[in-house]
């Protein structure tokens, strides 16, 4: 299993950013996904999650109207778009893969977002 | 100021049983099962426990979970040096309808 993320940069406060992952080793579609950020020096943070199909999707609150998730199953990839980005949105961002209902039995390995 | 408390540090000697509590309230510990994870500085994390107890495969069984109302704990005995890490618990709380964490303990072995 492998989840490998990208598209994360140096970004201005109020910019947007689109991240992805792209995953391989397992059945993409018969998984929920999600992605959780860590800030420098923070603990980790749930940001979203979507179910298998795509048809439900979850936030946390800080971030709701911000953020979107989605999901292409014909490309294996997951995607995080995020609009009016703050610099409390500054972290590194891990998508991670659900087992059945529980969150994170697979991880990627990060990619960080810096809003400055 | 996260919705689940963990202590921040905890210790302990190789060899000793050591146990990380998480506190939180019926609409999380309460309502859902509690995963915790490892962490070690500049990766990814590790899940250890999911569904309260359940170990995923290669997790040694020195590691085991529990909860009890709307508290969760993490044992960890045999303490290794391998193991000095941080430890976080987290789960579904129906309220916020959002995966909570608790802040993190950072486990040092003496």
């Amino acid at each position: 299993v492998q989840l490998v993320e990208s598209g994360g940069t140096l970004v201005q406060p109020g910019g947007s950013l689109r991240l992805s992952c792209t995953v391989s080793g397992f059945i993409f579609s018969d998984s929920a996904m999600g992605w959780v950020r860590q800030a420098p020096g923070k603990g980790l943070e749930w940001v979203s999650g979507i179910c298998a199909s795509g048809r439900c999707t979850f936030y946390q609150p800080s971030v709701r109207g911000r953020f979107t998730i989605s999901r292409d199953n014909s490309k294996d990839t997951l995607y995080l778009q995020m609009y009016s980005l703050r610099a409390e949105d500054t972290a590194v961002y891990f998508c991670a893969k659900y087992h059945g209902d529980y969150l994170g039995d697979f991880w990627g390995q990060g990619t960080l977002v810096t809003v400055s | 100021q996260s919705v689940l408390t963990q202590p921040p540090s905890a210790s302990g000697t190789p060899g000793q049983r050591v146990t990380i509590s998480c506190s939180g309230s019926s609409s999380n510990i309460g309502s859902h099962p509690v995963n915790w994870f490892q962490q070690l500085p500049g990766t990814a994390p590790k899940l250890l426990i999911y569904n309260n107890y359940q170990r995923p495969s290669g997790v040694p069984d020195r590691f085991s979970g529990s909860t009890s109302g709307t508290s969760a704990s993490l044992a960890i005995s045999g303490l290794q040096s391998d193991d000095e890490s941080d430890y976080y618990c987290a789960t579904w709380d129906v309220s916020l309808r959002a995966w909570v964490f608790g802040g993190g303990t950072k486990l040092t072995v003496l």
